[in-house]
């Protein structure tokens, strides 16, 4: 168990719709990432946000958008759903505050399929 | 082309052999060097992580790093079920050390 907890595990929803997926990362972690994990594209760098701020921006979409909140959780919300969206939506979170890399943890990860 | 480029594979090997996995990549910024271990159903855990150029042992697993082509390698030695998985490289450079570029990914199955 990473201690990163991601909601829900599944979801299925229609195209044009809208979905929140939520992560609780682990006590004291206080980044935050998310990636898009789909089968042609594999692991995709989204946003990351350190202590409520948004630090880096990767490919993601404009349909979606994401926030941490002052208890340090993070929500992604996905709005006008296309087919091209349904992946698997993982949270990640680290410790920062030293020079380099630290460990990712990842939740189990958001299972997204649009009908 | 994409940043970072890795077979998918599938891998089978018999118990006990040597995995190689490897991974090439476009960017010469990338500093750091990372292998993950994903179960199915489960997201990616570190598996090794290293810094520049060289090698990294622990225990079973070898990581090496050729900043010069650009080539990172991982070996997993005397191989046992429990490695099933799929593993994927991934890299960030010193500017932006935690945006992490992943491979695709290698599944591998080590047969019993």
């Amino acid at each position: 168990d990473s201690g990163v907890t991601q909601t829900p595990k599944h979801l299925i929803t229609a195209t044009g719709q809208r979905v929140t997926l939520r992560c609780s990362p682990r006590s004291g972690d206080l980044s935050v990432y998310w990636y898009q994990q789909s089968l042609d594209q594999g692991l995709q760098f989204l946003i990351q946000y350190y202590n409520g701020e948004e630090r880096a921006k990767g490919n993601i979409l404009e349909r979606f958008s994401a926030q941490q909140f002052p208890d340090l959780h993070s929500e992604l919300n996905l709005s006008s759903l296309e087919l091209g969206d349904s992946a698997l939506y993982f949270c990640a979170s680290s410790v920062e505050g030293r020079r380099g890399p630290g460990e990712l943890f990842f939740g189990e990860g958001s299972r997204l399929t649009v009908l | 082309q994409k940043e970072v480029e890795q077979d998918p594979g599938p891998l089978s090997v018999p118990e006990g052999a040597i995995v190689s996995l490897n991974c090439t990549y476009s960017n010469s910024a990338f500093q750091y060097f990372m292998w993950y271990r994903q179960y199915s159903r489960k997201g990616p855990e570190l598996l090794m992580y290293t810094y520049s150029s060289g090698n990294k042992e622990d225990g079973r697993f070898t990581a090496q790093v050729d900043k010069s082509s650009k080539y990172i390698s991982l070996f997993i030695r005397d191989s046992q079920p429990s490695d099933s998985a799929t593993y994927l490289c991934a890299m960030s450079s010193l500017s932006n050390d935690y945006k992490l570029s992943f491979g695709a990914g290698t599944t591998v199955t080590v047969r019993a």
